[in-house]
């Protein structure tokens, strides 16, 4: 079956400007998972959703970050006023069940986003 | 808070040599354990997991983990690799009631043919 996609696969933006990055789970996994990939911090964890909530947004590094998912499946990182630091890869997971940590989640190819 | 270290930041080795590489993770409580594989311009992917029982665990292209409580350590090894091999190792950790992954900084390993 096919499995996680992300779109754009990069995105090269101006400082300043907001970014949307999307990201489509594999069907029927109802846990997402949000990372980013960057030098020097490595891969770190940003925000997961159960459905459409996110009872876990520790990771998101600053109040220009935001994430939403709807109908259970679709989500989009939203990037506002894009700082040379935002660039990174930022990659999209997924799992059959979240607060299951013995599920594994499966990982999309990700947005490499280039900030200007 | 959880953190993961891996000790080797880049392997490189000859085709046919074996290979281990270190993992070491810091928690406070029962984790799952992972190895995921980045390939040359491929995404991330699951080489094996540890969740319970045999601490000695066997995934996929002849690699194998052991777990080793004690000394919260995760290796991975293989006893011969191929150039195919070549790739970035990600170790992980996550709390067994919890979500999140958390990674270690990887391990960059370069098999010559």
């Amino acid at each position: 079956g096919a499995g996680v996609s992300q779109s754009p696969s990069n995105k090269v933006t101006e400082k300043g400007k907001d970014v949307e990055l999307r990201c489509d789970p594999i069907s029927g996994h109802t846990a997402l998972y949000w990372y980013r990939q960057s030098l020097g911090q490595g891969l770190e964890f940003l925000i997961y959703f159960q459905g459409n909530s996110a009872p876990d947004k520790s990771g998101l590094p600053s109040d220009r970050f935001s994430a939403e998912r709807t109908g259970g499946s679709v989500s989009t990182l939203t990037i506002q006023r894009t700082q040379q630091e935002d660039s990174a890869v930022y990659l999209c997971a997924s799992s059959r069940n979240s607060g299951a940590a013995n599920h594994e989640q499966f990982f999309g190819p990700g947005t490499r986003l280039t900030v200007l | 808070a959880q953190s993961v270290s891996q000790h080797n930041h880049h392997v490189i080795l000859s085709e046919a040599a074996s290979l281990e590489l270190g993992c070491n993770y810091s928690y406070g409580g029962t984790v799952n354990l992972f190895w995921y594989v980045q390939y040359p311009g491929q995404h991330l992917q699951l080489l094996l997991k540890y969740f319970s029982g045999d601490p000695l665990v066997k995934g996929i292209k002849g690699f194998e983990a052991e777990f080793i409580k004690s000394k919260f350590s995760f290796n991975l090894r293989k006893p011969s690799v191929q150039w195919s091999d070549t790739a970035e190792y990600f170790c992980a950790v996550i709390g067994a009631a919890g979500n999140k992954l958390t990674f270690g900084g990887g391990t960059r390993v370069l098999v010559k043919p």
